[in-house]
């Protein structure tokens, strides 16, 4: 049974775009939202991430927006740049869990200049 | 990187060979897990740790076995790798309380099983 479930599998814009990935979640317990963001060859990095009792949450281009009662959250990329191109991944933990994340599957981006 | 490394980088083995993965860490913080990574099905958690000698199973645990006897290391054993565990591996730490869980990963193992 997948907890977090993400779409899409991958997404191609062009620079200055705005991609929007999108997570859904099913256990009501979970208290903890982040993001985190893959380049090729290298270990997952967090990007950003946020609590239940805000609705959004922003840190440069990068903005989560949660909607509690639809148990959904999104990052969007602002001005997007094909340095941005890499592989994010949503995730999301309860308290109390052993700190243990459940990850979605994965979305890669590719941002063409 | 938080102070995490992973050894070996990479790894080619055969079938039937126990390997074991290494991952050090220099903060001593308690929780650590090891993940894996394959096409398609992101990152799955195989074991994770929450202090020495405390461990327990993933969503993916069957095959592996772990061991933390120092605060810094943490262990990953195929006792007979398979071709299924071809896969990157990652070690991760968690820093942060109350909820604000911040994992942090090493660079990964890719470990290939022929």
């Amino acid at each position: 049974q997948q907890q977090v479930k993400q779409s899409p599998q991958s997404l191609i814009v062009q620079k200055g775009g705005i991609p929007i990935i999108n997570c859904a979640y099913e256990n009501t317990a979970f208290d903890y939202f982040p993001w985190y963001q893959q380049f090729p060859g290298k270990g997952p990095a967090l990007l950003i991430a946020i609590r239940p009792d805000v609705s959004e949450k922003k840190e440069g281009r990068f903005t989560i927006s949660f909607n509690k009662s639809a148990k959904q959250f999104s990052l969007h990329i602002m001005d997007s740049q094909p340095g941005d191109s890499a592989t994010y991944f949503c995730a999301a933990s309860k308290q109390g869990g052993s700190e243990k994340l459940v990850f979605g599957k994965g979305t890669k981006l590719t941002v063409n200049p | 990187d938080a102070g995490i490394t992973q050894s070996p980088r990479h790894k080619v083995t055969e079938t039937g060979t126990p390997v074991t993965l290494r991952c050090h860490q220099t903060e001593n913080h308690r929780y650590m897990y090891w993940y894996r990574q394959d096409p398609g099905h992101g990152l799955r958690l195989i074991h994770y740790s929450y202090g020495v000698k405390d461990t327990d199973k993933g969503e993916v645990s069957d095959g592996y076995s772990v061991s933390r006897s120092k605060t810094e290391d943490f262990l990953l054993t195929l006792e007979s790798a398979t071709s299924s565990q071809t896969s990157v591996y990652f070690c991760a730490i968690s820093v942060g309380a109350g909820g604000r869980n911040e994992q942090f990963f090493g660079p990964g193992t890719r470990l290939t099983v022929l």
